[in-house]
Order: C-alpha cells, then structure tokens, then sequence
C-alpha cells in the first residue's frame, strides 16, 4: 500500500524557518518525481514545488523561488521542503504527492498534510 | 503563473449529469494535454479522478468523464450520488516546468 506522511509543521513567526518531511512507503521511492503542494485555509489547492528521481532538477512556483527548497534522500523514502524567510501568505496545510509522467504532471498519490501557520 | 478559471459552485439532483468547466489558456490546458482532476472532501487529501485530460485511474467509477475543446477542459459526473458532493480542482501543465490548479468548484447533490 502506498503510504505518505508529512510531518514538520507548526506555528512560526514571519520571517522564520521551518523543514517539512514526508516519509513514504509502499513503492520504489526513487523512481518517482515528487511534489510539494499547498492550500490555504478555505482556499484552492497551489502546486509549490516539484524535484525530479535523481534530484537533478528542480522547480519552484515564482512566489517561493530563493526562499523554499525542495530536496529528498531516495535511501530514506523521503522528501523534504525548507521554507525559510516565511511570510503570512505561506500559510497552509502542505501536501506531499507522488507526480506521474515527465515532470509529475499529475499527482496520483497524495498525503494527509501538515499545517503551517505564519503569524506573530 | 494564473490560476485556471472554475466556477464556483455546481449542483445536480441524484441520478443526474452535471458538468463542471475549467478554462485556463493557450500555453497551459489548450497547448499540452496534461489536464487532471481531483476530488477533494472537506478535511481530506485530493484524490486523483481524471489524467491526461481523460483517463481514469484503477478504481474510479466510470460514472467520472473527462474531456477537453481549446482552451477549456471539463470534467463530467454521471449519474450523480450523494458520495460525489466534494470540492473539484483541475491542474494542467503549464509550460516552463510550471503547474497551475483551478480555483476549485464546490458540487453539490441535491
């Protein structure tokens, strides 16, 4: 059974940092393009960030491009997201999603979340 | 890096159609067909319903359709159930390693 569980979040205040972690399980971690994606409260989902199999490549939506970066250890099964200089905007439940096709164009397997809350 | 066009709010009776639209542009759901649904219920993880514009992963009732004409994509619930009241995303490619979500559309069954 394909598991992902995000752990990491929490209450932190603007331009603070934190990491977000999932761990997976129930496939083969490292061939897979995996995701990062975001959804405030009461609002639409928000893809944040997508690392390809072999960490070579990396992307990121304009508005976390310098602040979050998005990594992953394939001998751990997991995948990893350090959000530094934190804003009141970045607030939201983060999801871990396993992406399908080049790039992850899709995301067929999707973790519960963990939330983080920006505020002083 | 603009958000696909939904709208806000669908309804159907139970046993009906409904047909929920996402319209987004030439260099996101009109150039690549890389067009994906997701069902969201309130407090859950999305869930995949629909990929490349119109396939159906392992598990989904085939009551779920996609499809797509230029620059709008549609997703279709036939035959409507009580089960099927949740939130709707579309996503697509949208070029230069980019992703874009629709703003989501709230169905609810009658």
């Amino acid at each position: 059974e394909v598991q992902l569980e995000e752990s990491g979040g929490g209450l932190v205040q603007p331009g603070g940092s934190l990491r977000l972690s999932c761990v997976t399980s129930g496939f083969r971690f490292g061939d897979y393009w995996m995701s990062w994606v975001r959804q405030a409260p009461g609002k639409g989902l928000e893809w944040v960030a997508n690392i390809k199999k072999d960490e070579s490549e990396k992307y990121y939506v304009d508005s976390v491009k310098g602040r979050f970066t998005i990594s992953r250890d394939n001998a751990k099964n997991s995948l990893y997201l350090q959000m530094n200089s934190l804003r009141v905007e970045d607030a939201a439940v983060y999801y871990c999603a396993r992406g399908r096709e080049s790039f992850g164009t899709y995301f067929d397997y999707w973790g519960q979340g963990t939330l983080v809350t920006v505020s002083s | 890096q603009s958000a696909l066009t939904q709208p806000p709010s669908a309804s159907g009776s139970p046993g009906q159609s409904v047909t929920i639209s996402c319209t987004g542009t030439s260099t996101d759901v009109g150039g690549y067909n890389y067009v994906s649904w997701y069902q969201q219920h309130p407090g859950k993880a999305p869930k995949l319903m629909i990929y490349g514009v119109n396939k159906r992963p392992s598990g989904v009732p085939d009551r779920f359709s996609g499809s797509k004409s230029g620059n709008t994509a549609s997703l279709t619930v036939s035959g409507l159930q009580a089960e099927d009241e949740a939130d709707y995303y579309c996503s697509s490619y949208a070029g230069s390693n980019n992703l874009v979500f629709g703003g989501g559309t709230k169905l609810t069954v009658l």
